[in-house]
């Protein structure tokens, strides 16, 4: 099976940088993707990591360690608009897309 | 292309009756999914389309729960006698099948079971 674990909740000021960080369980594995997700809106995507490093995409970047099973999305100057959940998502055997638990992001003022 | 759609935004329902949902994904997209998101949860996935190939079913879900995509265009999820666990919000996206990791969400089709 596949088995994904986020925190929960994470809260950060307004122009800081913050990590969420996603461990990972799975059968089968060819990358690591990242959506955001606004109460009542539907997840839009973020990243994908399907090798190890970081992937820089504006003021978000997203790193995976395949030996570790191990990945975390960095956002850096957050701002308001930003407070959302943010999901990790493996694709994993047969194209299958396993979603974490999520990570529930406040930014204050 | 106007992206994922799916119909209806919003479903009230009585327990015991039947619903059915229906997605049409974005045109060039071969794969299609189905979720169930509840609130402060991930989307759970239920079942996965290739074309017309459903490819993998959750073993989480019961048999009232089936999914068609007859000509690898749009697809429909049917729920048989509705219970009150039911109530959730069903997602539906789709994809390339290059391995981009890149799903294309609709809105979803929101389900309350009285």
């Amino acid at each position: 099976g596949q088995s994904l674990e986020q925190p929960s909740e994470v809260t950060a000021v307004e122009g800081a940088i913050v990590q969420i960080n996603c461990t990972y369980q799975t059968s089968g594995f060819y990358g690591l993707s990242w959506y955001q997700q606004h109460d009542g809106g539907a997840p839009t995507f973020l990243s994908y990591n399907a090798l190890d490093g970081l992937e820089e995409t504006g003021r978000f970047s997203s790193f995976l360690s395949r030996s570790d099973s191990y990945g975390y999305l960095l956002l850096q100057e957050l701002q308001m608009k930003d407070s959302a959940s943010y999901f990790c998502a493996v694709l994993g055997g047969y194209q299958k897309v396993t979603f974490g638990t999520g990570t529930k992001l406040q930014v204050i003022p | 292309d106007t992206g994922v759609s799916q119909d209806p935004r919003h479903k009230i329902t009585k327990r015991g009756q039947n619903v059915t949902f229906r997605c049409d994904p974005i045109s060039e997209h071969n794969r299609l999914y189905w979720y169930r998101q509840t609130l402060g949860q991930g989307p759970e996935f239920l079942t996965y389309f290739q074309n017309e190939a459903q490819l993998e079913k959750s073993r989480l879900l019961s048999d009232r729960f089936s999914a068609e995509r007859p000509k690898g265009s749009f697809s429909t999820l049917e729920i048989q006698r509705t219970e009150q666990g039911d109530s959730a919000m069903y997602l539906c996206a789709s994809s390339l099948e290059v391995n981009t990791g890149e799903l294309f969400f609709g809105e979803g089709s929101r389900l309350t079971v009285l």
